[in-house]
């Protein structure tokens, strides 16, 4: 089974609103990444963060890490068409190098 | 995905018959890695390889090799024992060593017909 899970699975928002996905994982970590899938394309990394983190920013991009709940959100604000695509999150569970990846999240912004 | 190449973008298979695709970095990276998407199924493993002229099964190794015999390259061959090639196959790459960023390529999109 997939160590990192990605939630909801489909997201359907307005240009200019928030977007949020989470994603849960099962074993203890030392990083979660976020990275971005436009359709058909290869995968771009966004954002890192580590365990001892709780938050880090990006341009319009929050992510957020909680590490007693095994979880980390991916906030898109103010959210355009071009942010339509694929997010996936990836852990490397138990501390191995090889990051696993999540389902994904699928996010279309309505201009 | 600046940085590593993918080749082709579209590959079309007879069953029965084997395929290789090309995987290219210039970024010095150590580790490279090969992944399937399927629709819904996120990445999966193929292999991955540290250090050149060493390479390890991923979780869906079969049907499937590598080779590393330079930094740079890492082609992965689909032979005709992969009962279901049919998918989107990735290539990464990374510095070997750390779970810091992977690089990916475009992508190649085997069809077997």
């Amino acid at each position: 089974s997939q160590q990192g899970e990605e939630d909801p699975q489909a997201l359907s928002i307005q240009e200019g609103e928030n977007a949020t996905m989470n994603c849960s994982y099962k074993t203890s970590i030392n990083n979660l990444q976020w990275y971005r899938q436009n359709s058909g394309r290869g995968l771009v990394h966004l954002i890192l963060i580590r365990s001892n983190e709780r938050e880090k920013h990006s341009g319009r991009l929050r992510v957020t890490l909680d590490t007693s709940k095994k979880s980390s959100s991916l906030l898109i604000t103010a959210s355009r068409a071009a942010d339509t695509a694929s997010y996936f999150c990836a852990t490397d569970p138990g501390g191995s190098y090889i990051p696993t990846f999540g389902r994904g999240t699928s996010l279309i912004v309505h201009p | 995905d600046g940085g590593i190449t993918q080749s082709p973008k579209y590959l079309f298979r007879k069953e029965g018959q084997n395929v290789t695709l090309s995987c290219e970095q210039n970024l010095n990276h150590d580790a490279m890695y090969w992944y399937r998407q399927d629709p819904g199924q996120g990445l999966r493993l193929i292999y991955y390889s540290q250090i050149v002229n060493d390479f390890q099964k991923g979780d869906i190794a079969e049907g499937y090799s590598v080779s590393r015999e330079k930094k740079e390259s890492f082609p992965l061959t689909v032979t005709s024992a992969q009962k279901n090639p049919t998918a989107f196959y990735l290539c990464a790459s990374s510095i070997e060593g750390t779970t810091d960023t992977q690089y990916f390529g475009p992508g190649t999109r085997l069809t077997v017909l």
